[in-house]
């Protein structure tokens, strides 16, 4: 079963950039991912899917202002030109034979 | 659009019954699994069960495993996932939320869509 890594906290200006990260345990560094934002008081918002080569496939209405990366067993999330509504939490989940919906422990953003 | 609604949650005593509902609309609900995720509070997301989307594969987290029990209905005017929660702990006590999965035929894959979820409190 991997486990994913995300740092707890993580801040930026507004409308700077800023650059998350997920890592996947040892053995597993080609398992896609899916990012997830969550607003506060609100459920979770799918905003990608994140393969190990670096593809990707945006959910529905999520801006060019977010985008993903891989480089090994990491996977990024950028969001550039930071806005307000983009505090939130962020989780990365991973899937696959044998694997039971195995999330990150998430990171906080704050956008100063 | 894809729309998914919980209910069913509210005040429950440990060791006692509650069934959560998710209406589901806007897909081909057969072609997908469906999944409930939990939160509980000041927490991070667990993935707790899911279904795929004929009903012939269900999976659980260990920590629910043998209490609760995931089912679906695809009947044409009924498109709903429910789980059935028994013998219910404090450590049970979360918002829960249905989530559809982001790959055709599969059990539990990526989650695409999220309901806004419902909660439990498990307290005497």
């Amino acid at each position: 079963q991997p486990v994913l890594t995300q740092s707890p906290s993580a801040s930026a200006a507004l409308g700077a950039s800023v650059k998350l990260t997920c890592t996947l345990s040892s053995g597993h560094s080609s398992y896609a991912i899916a990012w997830h934002q969550q607003q506060p008081e609100k459920g979770p918002r799918f905003l990608m899917k994140l393969n190990s080569d670096g593809s990707l496939y945006k959910g529905d209405g999520i801006p060019d202002r977010f985008s993903g990366s891989s480089s090994g067993a990491e996977r990024y999330l950028t969001i550039s030109r930071l806005q307000s509504e983009d505090e939130a939490d962020y989780y990365c989940q991973t899937w696959g034979v044998g694997v039971r919906g195995v999330f990150g422990g998430g990171t906080k953003l704050t956008v100063l | 659009e894809v729309q998914l609604l919980e209910s069913g949650g509210g005040l429950v005593q440990p060791g006692g019954s509650l069934r959560l509902s998710c209406a589901a609309s806007g897909f081909t609900f057969t072609r997908f699994g469906m999944s409930w995720v939990r939160q509980a509070p000041g927490k991070g997301l667990e993935w707790v069960s899911g279904i795929s989307g004929t009903s012939d594969k269900t999976q659980y987290a260990d920590s629910v495993k043998g209490r609760f029990t995931i089912s679906r209905d695809n009947s044409k005017n009924t498109l709903s996932v429910y789980l059935q929660m028994n013998s219910v702990r404090a450590e049970d006590t979360a918002v829960y939320f249905c989530a559809k999965d982001g790959i055709v035929g599969a059990t539990v894959g990526y989650f695409e869509n999220w309901g806004q979820g419902t909660l439990v409190t498990v307290s005497s």
